[in-house]
C-alpha cells in the first residue's frame, strides 16, 4: 500500500449517463475527502467521510451525486444523470485523523461527458 | 469557493534561479499547506505550516506565513527543469477536518532550462 488509488483513470460517458469512481485510501488514514479540479482551477471540496460517516457535503454536491465509504475502507462516488458540466477532475485524498500533516492525494479520475 | 489567490498566476524562470510564489487567503487558519501538481496528475503535499509558525524550511523549499497580512510565500532555491508544475496554497481552518482543505487558483512554474 503505497498510496492513494483512483479508478478508472479515465471515463468518457454520454450525457445522462450514470458513472461510479473507486478510491482506496491508504489503510492508516480514517479520512477521505473528495474534491474536484476543472481546467486551471485548484481542486474544490466536494464531501468529507471520517471512517465511514459522511460528516460534510458542499453544496457543490448536487442531489446527483452521492457518495459512500462502506466499512470505512475504500470509497465510491456516483454521478447520476451525467451533464457536461460534470466533466473535470475527480481528486480523492485521505489523511490521518492522528497526524497533523498533509493529505495524500490519488492521480484522479477524469471524467468528460460528451 | 476559492480561499485565496496566488500571484503569480504563470512564472518563468531559467534552471538554477530562484522561483517565488505568494498566496493570500481570506479566513483565520490551523495551518497552511503547498502542493505541487504535474499536468493531468494529482497533488503532491510539500510543506505544511502551522499559524504560530512564521517560517518553514524542506530541502529546497522555503515558506514563511504571515498572519496578519494572512498572506504566504513559497520559495523554490536552485531551480530544475522537474519542478516544472502547478504549485497551490491550500488553506486548513479546522485542524483536517470536516471542511478539508480550500485551494487557491495556483501559480504554473515553467523552468527553462
Amino acid at each position: 500500500d503505497t498510496g492513494v488509488s483512483q479508478n478508472p483513470r479515465h471515463k468518457i460517458t454520454k450525457r445522462g449517463q450514470n458513472v461510479t469512481f473507486r478510491c482506496d485510501p491508504i489503510s492508516e488514514h480514517n479520512r477521505l475527502y473528495w474534491y474536484r479540479q476543472t481546467l486551471g482551477q485548484g481542486p474544490e471540496f466536494l464531501t468529507y467521510f471520517q471512517n465511514e460517516a459522511q460528516l460534510e457535503k458542499s453544496r457543490l454536491l448536487s442531489d446527483r451525486f452521492s457518495a459512500e465509504r462502506p466499512k470505512g475502507s475504500f470509497s465510491t462516488l456516483e454521478i447520476q444523470r451525467t451533464e457536461q458540466g460534470d466533466s473535470a477532475m475527480y481528486l480523492c485524498a485521505s489523511s490521518s485523523l492522528f497526524q497533523l500533516g498533509g493529505y495524500t492525494f490519488g492521480s484522479g479520475t477524469r471524467l468528460t461527458v460528451v | 469557493s476559492q480561499q485565496g489567490e496566488e500571484d503569480p498566476q504563470a512564472l518563468s524562470i531559467q534552471e538554477g534561479e530562484n522561483a517565488t510564489m505568494n498566496c493570500s487567503y481570506k479566513t483565520s487558519i490551523n495551518n497552511l499547506q503547498w502542493y505541487r501538481q504535474n499536468s493531468g496528475r494529482g497533488l503532491v503535499h510539500l510543506i505544511l505550516i502551522r499559524s504560530n509558525e512564521r517560517e518553514k524550511h524542506s530541502g529546497r523549499l522555503r515558506v514563511t506565513l504571515d498572519t496578519s497580512k494572512k498572506s504566504s510565500s513559497l520559495l523554490i532555491t536552485a531551480s530544475r527543469a522537474a519542478d516544472t508544475a502547478s504549485y497551490f496554497c491550500a488553506t486548513d481552518a479546522f485542524g483536517g477536518g470536516a471542511d478539508g482543505l480550500t485551494f487557491g487558483k495556483g501559480t504554473h512554474l515553467i523552468i527553462q532550462p
